[in-house]
């Protein structure tokens, strides 16, 4: 079945780690994104790819960092930097960057203690 | 700058009526897509639709309909017998055409559907 998954579904670690959310697809697409959603809120982006080894700064870029090695993987490091870390993370990914449907993954809730 | 506005935080109906979710944007641009998302109590997004700014068509698939209204940049989405499993989050987004950039999805703040039995 083709598709995205996020693992893991729910993830706990104390203030001052580094975490990993880790996101693969099967989908063959070219464009991946990351999105944050905050209780009661709609999704903001946080990175984006539109190619393999490519990637660029969405709207809340600061705390995080993404790598894009291979066209399925798009894992995305939640840094110590991040004041607010406790979130739902979203991935997502598209055939094309543009304006073409994104399909997400399930998601993947992060608590920092 | 574009913007998604969703007025409605919340709406609450008994199953089998009729609802409709309102979805106001604003852009700058005369190509532009427009999308609906509907988030379950799982958390995975799952998309609805995708209209582009071409066509001002109405557009029904099964119990959905879509009502797109270019003069008020309005892009409202009815369900009609509501049913329980109509219970989630809908996101309306608009995303503009603009080449050689990432296609960057602006969402609404959400509006919560509960259907009661």
């Amino acid at each position: 079945d083709g598709g995205i998954t996020q693992s893991p579904k729910y993830l706990f670690r104390k203030e001052g780690q580094n975490v990993t959310l880790s996101c693969e697809q099967n989908l063959n697409h070219d464009a991946m994104y990351w999105y944050r959603q905050d209780p009661g809120q709609g999704l903001r982006l946080i990175y984006y790819s539109q190619i393999v080894n490519d990637f660029q700064k969405g709207d809340i870029a600061e705390g995080y960092s993404v790598s894009r090695e291979k066209k399925e993987s798009f894992p995305l490091t939640v840094t110590s930097a991040q004041k607010n870390p406790t979130a739902f993370y979203l991935c997502a990914s598209s055939i094309a960057s543009g304006s073409y449907e994104q399909y997400f993954g399930p998601g993947t809730r992060l608590t920092v203690t | 700058a574009q913007k998604v506005t969703q007025a409605q935080t919340e709406i609450s109906v008994v199953e089998k009526e009729d609802v409709t979710l309102d979805c106001v944007y604003e852009t700058r641009d005369t190509t532009y897509y427009l999308f609906w998302y509907k988030q379950p109590p799982s958390g995975e997004l799952v998309f609805l639709i995708r209209r582009n700014s071409f066509d001002e068509q109405n557009e029904i698939s099964g119990r959905y309909s879509w009502n797109f209204q270019k003069s008020t940049s309005s892009f409202n989405f009815t369900i009609t017998a509501s049913q329980v499993v109509d219970s989630a989050v809908y996101f309306c987004a608009l995303s503009e055409r603009v080449y050689n950039q990432g296609g960057k999805l602006i969402f609404g703040q959400g509006t919560e559907l509960s259907v009661k039995p």
